[in-house]
């Protein structure tokens, strides 16, 4: 079975500072990794995918097979970066399940 | 704009009865699912449905059922609740293939079990 693992239930950072929230997995096979956001009283949101190699609100995420690691970067932390953000995988042979990991609380410090 | 709508925001339930949650999508998705959401624990997936009247287990079944009669909606059953059930709970919806891993949510259902 898979498992997604967020090792840090909280990570508070200055402004302007670097943040890296790390994601680690087991699945035997080719997973998809995702991140997700849930900013103050609104609701879970995806925030990026590792398919599309994208940049989305100054974030990156690079899969890394090796390290089964999916760590979620942003070289510059905003005030409004502060958020719950949730790591997931979906295996590529099981249909559309997602799995996620227990979440990390992003606080950026003025 | 695509919306999954969860019946109730807050639920306060007394032990033992039997709730329902209610989710409702209208992008014609086939997959939903509902999820449970704790502090340190992250999301579990209490189950998953992939067409009408289809279901899977999740991580954490026992103590509820599901129903999904229509498409559109997906209910989520509590059968005899009970304190350790006291929780946000989350619907979301999917389509199969390369979509299946962009879920969209609802607003989550805090329910309180008295």
């Amino acid at each position: 079975a898979q498992r997604v693992t967020q090792p840090e239930k909280l990570l508070s950072v200055f402004k302007g500072a670097p943040v890296e929230l790390k994601c680690n997995y087991s699945y035997s096979g080719s997973p998809e990794l995702f991140w997700y956001v849930q900013y103050s009283r609104q609701r879970l949101q995806l925030l990026l995918r590792h398919i599309s190699r994208e940049s989305i609100k100054g974030f990156t995420a690079d899969l890394n097979k090796g390290e089964t690691s999916f760590h979620l970067k942003k070289p510059f932390a905003q005030e409004e970066d502060s958020a719950m953000y949730y790591c997931a995988l979906r295996p590529n042979n099981a249909g559309n399940m997602l799995t996620f990991g227990g979440g990390t609380r992003l606080m950026v410090k003025p | 704009d695509v919306k999954v709508t969860q019946s109730s925001r807050y639920l306060v339930k007394r032990t033992g009865e039997k709730v329902f949650l209610e989710c409702v999508q209208d992008m014609d998705h086939e997959n939903m699912f509902w999820y449970r959401q704790d502090p340190g624990l992250g999301l579990r997936l209490i189950y998953f449905s992939y067409d009408v009247k289809m279901k899977e287990k999740g991580d954490i079944p026992e103590g509820y059922s599901v129903s999904r009669e229509k498409k559109e909606r997906f209910s989520l059953i509590l059968e005899s609740a009970s304190t350790n059930q006291t929780s946000m709970y989350l619907c979301a919806s999917s389509s199969p293939g390369t979509g299946g891993g962009k879920a969209f949510f609802g607003q989550g259902t805090r329910l309180t079990v008295v």
